[in-house]
């Protein structure tokens, strides 16, 4: 089964600041990851596909890349409601699908 | 709007059954493949199983640490998808979502439903 290694598991920032989290796959799955956010209480909500694509209604701010083994998103300018943990999924290796651990995102 | 409604969760005992519910509003619920994915208490996302659409038979596929134990079906007609678990085990207590499925677009969700917390315990 393919692995998906999510980093770090949480990180403090501050509303403005640069944000990078990191998917790092166990075998190559060409360009198949996903990226979600969620909050507490909620559901999931798909940010990006295709592992740069954005889905229709996220704030470009949001962004996604990378390919093979090594993948990135990456929230340009932290807002307030962006405070929430954040998954990666891989679809490679279908029809079995697996997550990332999670990264938390914290205010500091 | 697409509206994904779970129901049916609650308390059971190890070995017991549970059968879930999720109700699609707004799409062609027909025309979509559609998942369960869980979340154990404070930890991360787990994906279930799946059904395929009316054109690829209806077909199942299952993670492991389920199969052989849970089942996932769907009625069109009402546009709703069950998952019936049986066998249950503590390690299944979780919230448990159903999701759209791109299908052949890509096997990822863009539409998720609330959740429905499934709790096993004696």
């Amino acid at each position: 089964a393919i692995r998906i290694t999510q980093s770090p598991s949480s990180l403090s920032a501050s509303t403005g600041d640069r944000v990078t989290i990191t998917c790092r796959a166990s075998q190559g799955i060409s360009s198949y990851l996903a990226w979600y956010q969620q909050k507490p209480g909620k559901a999931p909500k798909l940010l990006i596909y295709a592992a740069s694509t954005l889905q229709s209604g996220v704030p470009s701010r949001f962004s996604g890349s990378g390919s093979g083994t090594d993948f990135t998103l990456t929230i340009s300018c932290l807002q307030s409601e962006d405070f929430a943990t954040y998954y990666c999924q891989q679809y490679y290796s279908y029809p079995l699908l697996t997550f990332g651990g999670g990264t938390k995102v914290e205010i500091k | 709007e697409v509206q994904l409604v779970e129901s049916g969760g609650g308390l059971v005992q190890p070995g017991g059954s549970l059968r879930l519910s999720c109700a699609a509003s707004g799409f062609t619920f027909s025309d979509h493949y559609m998942d369960w994915v869980r979340q154990a208490p404070g930890k991360g996302l787990e994906w279930v199983g799946r059904t395929r659409n009316k054109a690829n038979s209806y077909t199942t596929e299952y993670a492991a640490s389920v199969k052989g134990r849970f089942t996932i079906s769907r009625d069109d007609s009402k546009n709703s998808l069950y998952l019936q678990m049986n066998s249950l085990k503590t390690e299944d207590t979780a919230v448990y979502y159903c999701a759209r499925d791109r299908g052949s677009s890509g096997w990822y969700f863009d539409y998720w439903g609330q959740g429905t917390l499934v709790t096993v315990s004696s």
